[in-house]
């Protein structure tokens, strides 16, 4: 059974720092998705990665995959309040169409 | 743009109650989703289908049915409404081989 790990749950940090968030999941995949929830709304896709060493970047925000470490990592640099959200990574098996999502991150950028 | 719409945003029902929830998505999608959404759970899949009147169970497919008559439509059906059915209801579609999701606005959904 694929098992999606995010860590941390919730991060709290100030406006104009950097931070990291990590989605480790158990079973090969060379594809993830991140995507973005704000209160109490619905998910809007942030990153589409395809392939090992996939790198994409979006203002503030770079995500990487490395297939054989099975790990994703979303980077936040020098946060904007207009950040905070909750993030989502979700693995790709393939085949199934099916995508298994992390616990998400709750993300809160403080003035 | 790709457009998936849901047919409430906010719902409240009696316990026994039948209820359909209804998703369109305008982007000539092959797979659809239901999801639902709580607090410390994630999101958890509920029912898929990958082509019309096609569905595959998901994680908790337990007292919920759906049905995909066409091809832009899927709807999630909770045949006798419980409490512990009150949640945050997600819908999304995707190509056949290309696995991003998009989804809808959500409905939450509350059972009394």
């Amino acid at each position: 059974e694929l098992k999606v790990e995010q860590n941390p749950l919730f991060l709290s940090m100030q406006e104009g720092k950097n931070y990291t968030i990590y989605c480790n999941y158990s079973t090969t995949s060379d594809r993830l998705y991140w995507y973005r929830q704000d209160p109490g709304k619905s998910l809007e896709s942030l990153f589409v990665l395809l392939s090992n060493g996939a790198v994409k970047q979006e203002g503030r925000l770079m995500a990487s995959l490395d297939t054989k470490a099975r790990l994703s990592t979303l980077h936040i640099t020098a946060a904007v309040h207009d950040l905070s959200a909750t993030y989502f990574c979700a693995v790709d098996l393939g085949g199934a169409s099916k995508l298994t999502f992390g616990t998400g991150t709750r993300l809160q950028v403080t003035l | 743009d790709v457009k998936v719409t849901q047919s409430s945003r906010y719902l409240v029902k009696r316990t026994g109650e039948k209820v359909f929830l209804e998703c369109v998505q305008d982007m000539d999608h092959e797979n659809m989703f239901w999801y639902r959404q709580d607090p410390g759970l994630g999101l958890r899949l509920i029912y898929f289908s990958y082509d019309v009147k096609m569905k595959e169970k998901g994680d908790i497919p337990e007292g919920y049915s759906v049905s995909r008559e066409k091809k832009e439509r899927f709807s999630l059906i909770l045949e006798s409404a419980s409490t512990n059915q009150t949640s945050m209801y997600l819908c999304a579609s995707s190509w056949q081989g290309y696995n991003e999701q998009f989804f809808g606005p959500g409905t939450r959904l509350t059972v009394l």
